[in-house]
């Protein structure tokens, strides 16, 4: 059973702080990593994805992934109120070009 | 340009009734996703399409649950018969090629009483 764990959270951090959120996998063969943001009563939509290790950033969120340690996490600087939503790791299945995945999901409150 | 349209954004249904969720896919995209979220299990890939031909329904439940995907336009996932363990939030989502963004439709609340 291919495994995605994230902490349910729910992960608070004050207006201006960094938000961190973990994600680990368990399919080694897994090539592409992916966070989405859902706010409640939305759909899921796409933050980032990374496929090599490091670091990979965009705007105030960055991605990082250790392939080694099986191991992806996102960082949000500058966090703000409209951060707060349930952000979902997402990791391709098998080196499948399509089958994702889904964490059950750590929900963010960014606090004013 | 429009996203994915899903119909309808809620049903409440008897358990034992038919339940026909219905998706239309962005415009040139042709791989179309169901899935299926819950609080227990999260967010699950029921069956997948690529132009139009069903790759993937490892998926879905069990016999009840059907999906077909007449044209590059249109999508339905259908129940029947309904139980109170399908209630759940079911969306569509599609994406273009091999291009990696899924873009997800509103999805559909289903309530089985």
């Amino acid at each position: 059973q291919k495994e995605v764990e994230q902490n349910s959270g729910p992960l608070s951090v004050p207006e201006g702080a960094i938000a961190s959120l973990n994600c680990t996998y368990s399919d080694r063969g897994s090539q592409s990593f992916f966070w989405y943001r859902q706010y409640s009563g939305k759909s899921p939509e796409l933050i980032m994805f990374i496929y090599s290790n490091g670091d990979k950033e965009d705007g105030r969120f960055t991605a990082q992934l250790n392939k080694a340690s099986q191991y992806v996490s996102l960082l949000i600087r500058d966090s703000q109120p409209s951060d707060s939503a349930t952000y979902l790791c997402a990791v391709n299945s098998g080196g499948s070009n399509y089958k994702l995945t889904f964490g059950k999901g750590t929900l963010l409150t960014v606090n004013p | 340009d429009a996203g994915v349209i899903q119909s309808p954004r809620h049903e409440v249904t008897e358990m034992g009734q038919e339940v026909t969720l219905r998706c239309k896919p962005i415009s040139g995209h042709n791989s179309l996703f169901w899935y299926r979220q819950t609080m227990m299990r999260g967010l699950e890939l029921l069956i997948y399409f690529n132009n139009n031909v069903p790759i993937d329904d490892s998926g879905m439940p069990e016999d009840r649950f059907s999906a077909k995907m007449p044209n590059a336009s249109f999508s339905t996932l259908k129940i029947q018969p309904s139980e109170p363990r399908d209630s759940a939030v079911y969306f569509c989502a599609s994406k273009r090629g091999l291009g990696e963004t899924q873009y997800f439709g509103p999805g559909t609340r289903l309530l089985v009483l």
